[in-house]
């Protein structure tokens, strides 16, 4: 049973480019979150999404920041327009469950140049 | 006050030495707790996930919750140089949408 993945792992961007970040969960699981992790900082939660439907975007950026989980096809988190603030890694976890075990990914690290 | 605090080490010990690893968290609500480990530039690997007041044991890891004094540790028996490596807390509960808030981890070193 292939673990959470996520593509690409390392991820270039010029300042004032998109960052498209994929996310494809465990299968089995509808449950999909994203994470932040800055250098020196623990991992803050950014969104919790199921099939079509975002649960709970509050540590999700107002601005530039969106995610989606489609019907088919992996969940994506889109930045807009980066900055170099948004060099961080970013990750993926998948559970079977609102309250269930997290399962994360390897993570996609985002520098802005 | 922070809601899930962790020291962050670094803490070094000798090969075959027990850890302590430990947490506090300040929301009475959190029920669900897990250990992660995390080497470098890697995601984080579950380790022991509890949603109950006292022990859970697997192979060398112990986890341990006391909910009444919001406190949790995770124990490492007979640690090795490969268990070296950030060890981070999280919690959830009802109220957060199962959302994991992490302390920032403690970085273990154990020297062979």
């Amino acid at each position: 049973n292939a673990g959470v993945m996520q593509n690409p792992r390392h991820l270039v961007r010029r300042r004032g480019q998109e960052a498209r970040l994929r996310c494809s969960p465990m299968k089995g699981h509808s449950h999909v979150y994203w994470y932040r992790q800055l250098p020196e900082e623990g991992l803050k939660f950014m969104v919790y999404l199921q099939k079509e439907n975002i649960i709970d975007e509050s540590g999700m950026p107002k601005e530039r920041f969106s995610a989606e989980f489609p019907k088919e096809g992996p969940s994506i988190l889109r930045i807009q327009q980066v900055v170099r603030g948004d060099s961080a890694a970013y990750f993926c976890a998948s559970s079977p469950g609102q309250l269930n075990e997290q399962y994360f990914g390897p993570g996609t690290r985002l520098t802005v140049t | 006050q922070k809601e899930v605090e962790q020291d962050p080490g670094p803490l070094s010990v000798p090969e075959g030495a027990i850890v302590s690893l430990n947490c506090t968290y300040s929301n009475s609500a959190f029920q669900y707790f897990m250990w992660y480990r995390q080497y470098s530039r890697k995601g984080p690997e579950l380790l022991m996930y509890t949603y109950s007041s006292g022990n859970k044991e697997d192979g060398r890891f112990t986890a341990q919750v006391d909910k009444s004094s919001k406190y949790i540790s995770l124990f490492i028996r007979d640690s090795q140089p490969s268990d070296s490596a950030t060890y981070l807390c999280a919690t959830t509960g009802r109220g957060s949408q199962g959302n994991l808030i992490f302390g920032k981890g403690t970085k273990l070193s154990v020297k062979p």
